[in-house]
């Protein structure tokens, strides 16, 4: 089974502060991806990367940055932590067009 | 622009009770349609993927159908444990490993 985990279950941190999340899967997968949900709007997507060291823009990129320096680890930052990005934050990786498989989530509150 | 809706947002029945649930799209180019359930707290677990209409998937209780605009989720005879938040989500067929998901039906079986 594909494994996806994510560092945090529960996460608070202040605005203004630099907030790393990070993700790894045991799978070999090249595409990982980043989603935040929140109710009434559903998953929303960051980042995603196709390999390593490369990344492209998802629906909601702004306010956040990503770092994919080995194959199995998906890195979403945070740059300056705001109130509106408290939010649920999902991981997920696929091969190919395969069905996305998804880590267990961090919930990050910014206070 | 690429469009997922799901309905109803909310759905409650009696154990034993079947029904439906459904998601509908605009898309171009389906290249593949993935149901997911999502239990409180954790991250998305897949169900299925459908590729084509008129095509079929069973697991359990469940069955997944898919027509050219839509696809539908039939839940015969649920127990409690089915109570999930059921998503879908479709993939383009431009080459991107992308998924746009709807925002879900929240399913609750009743003993």
């Amino acid at each position: 089974d594909v494994k996806v985990t994510q560092s945090s279950r529960y996460l608070v941190k202040r605005t203004g502060e630099k907030v790393f999340l990070e993700c790894v899967q045991d799978m070999d997968h090249e595409n990982m991806f980043w989603y935040r949900q929140d109710p009434g709007l559903g998953l929303r997507l960051i980042y995603f990367s196709y390999d390593v060291k490369m990344k492209e823009k998802g629906d909601i990129p702004e306010g956040y940055s990503v770092s994919r320096e080995k194959k199995e680890r998906f890195s979403l930052i945070l740059e300056s932590a705001s109130t509106n990005q408290t939010s649920m934050y999902l991981c997920a990786s696929s091969v190919g067009s395969q069905p996305q498989h998804f880590g267990d989530g961090t919930r990050l509150s910014i206070l | 622009e690429d469009q997922v809706t799901q309905s109803p947002e909310a759905l409650r029945l009696q154990e034993g009770e079947s029904s439906s649930l459904n998601c509908s799209y605009t898309v171009s180019g389906l290249r593949g349609l993935f149901w997911y359930r999502q239990d409180p707290g954790k991250g998305p677990e897949f169900l299925f993927t459908l590729y084509s209409a008129g095509e079929e998937k069973e697991k359990e209780r469940l069955k997944a159908t898919l027509t050219k605009k839509e696809s539908f989720l039939h839940i015969t005879a649920p127990k409690p444990e089915d109570s999930a938040t059921y998503l879908c989500a479709v993939q383009e067929g431009s080459g991107s490993e992308k998924l746009v998901f709807g925002k879900g039906t929240k399913l609750t079986v009743n003993p």
